[in-house]
């Protein structure tokens, strides 16, 4: 049974770039969250998916955006990326009916220089 | 907006030394949930409590959620060097059920 799958595992990219993440859900999980972390920081919640529609929002400007796939898999975008932006951006999964469980997946670090 | 919080932020113990951290949050939660983050690694789901005054214990962790539901502990009893980590409290608030995260209380646990 995979657990949360994220992809890339590391990265760098250039202030002002976009960036692409991809995470695969647990199966049987349909609910995909995204969290930030900052080193020393505890996850801050960025958006959750549902039924291929973004259903909560936390406090992130637009430039970050995602998408939810038929499949559950799930992609986060951010655009513009400035120094600040760089963190451990964790991938989570939920299934409905215990939605308040969630499973993170090992994440992505990017770091833009 | 909803704020959690713990206490210590760091803490050192010598191993078979107890540790216990602390978490509050600003308004009513309506479960807790603990979760521990190995260095370079990410958070794992430890438990999750939603009865007032619940106490739950896994071993030798002892997770209590209070009367009022806006504080919560975890006590780990003789601390091993597997322990070593960073743990967070994480509870949604209101109607939400969205977790908002303390900032974690990191455990050093000299041999």
């Amino acid at each position: 049974d995979a657990g949360v799958t994220q992809s890339p595992t590391h990265l760098i990219k250039t202030r002002g770039q976009q960036v692409t993440l991809r995470c695969s859900p647990k199966s049987g999980h349909d609910t995909v969250s995204w969290y930030q972390q900052a080193l020393g920081q505890g996850p801050q919640f960025i958006f959750q998916y549902y039924e291929e529609e973004e259903r909560q929002r936390g406090n992130f400007p637009d430039r970050f955006s995602g998408h939810q796939f038929p499949n559950y898999s799930s992609e986060l975008n951010v655009n513009a990326l400035l120094l600040g932006d760089s963190a451990l951006y964790l991938c989570a999964s939920s299934p409905m009916a215990g939605r308040n469980t969630i499973y993170f997946g090992e994440g992505s670090w990017l770091t833009v220089v | 907006g909803q704020q959690v919080m713990q206490i210590p932020q760091y803490q050192h113990v010598q191993e078979g030394e107890d540790f216990t951290t602390y978490c509050n949050s600003s308004t009513t939660l309506s479960n807790i949930q603990w979760y521990k983050q190995r260095p370079g690694g990410h958070p794992v789901f430890l438990i999750q409590l939603v009865k007032s005054g619940e106490v739950k214990k896994q071993k030798r962790l002892t997770f209590q959620f209070g009367e009022a539901k806006k504080n919560s502990s975890l006590h780990i009893t003789a601390t091993q060097t597997t322990d070593v980590g960073t743990y967070f409290c994480a509870g949604p608030a209101g109607g939400s059920y969205i977790p908002t995260f303390g900032r974690g209380t990191s455990l050093i646990v000299h041999p």
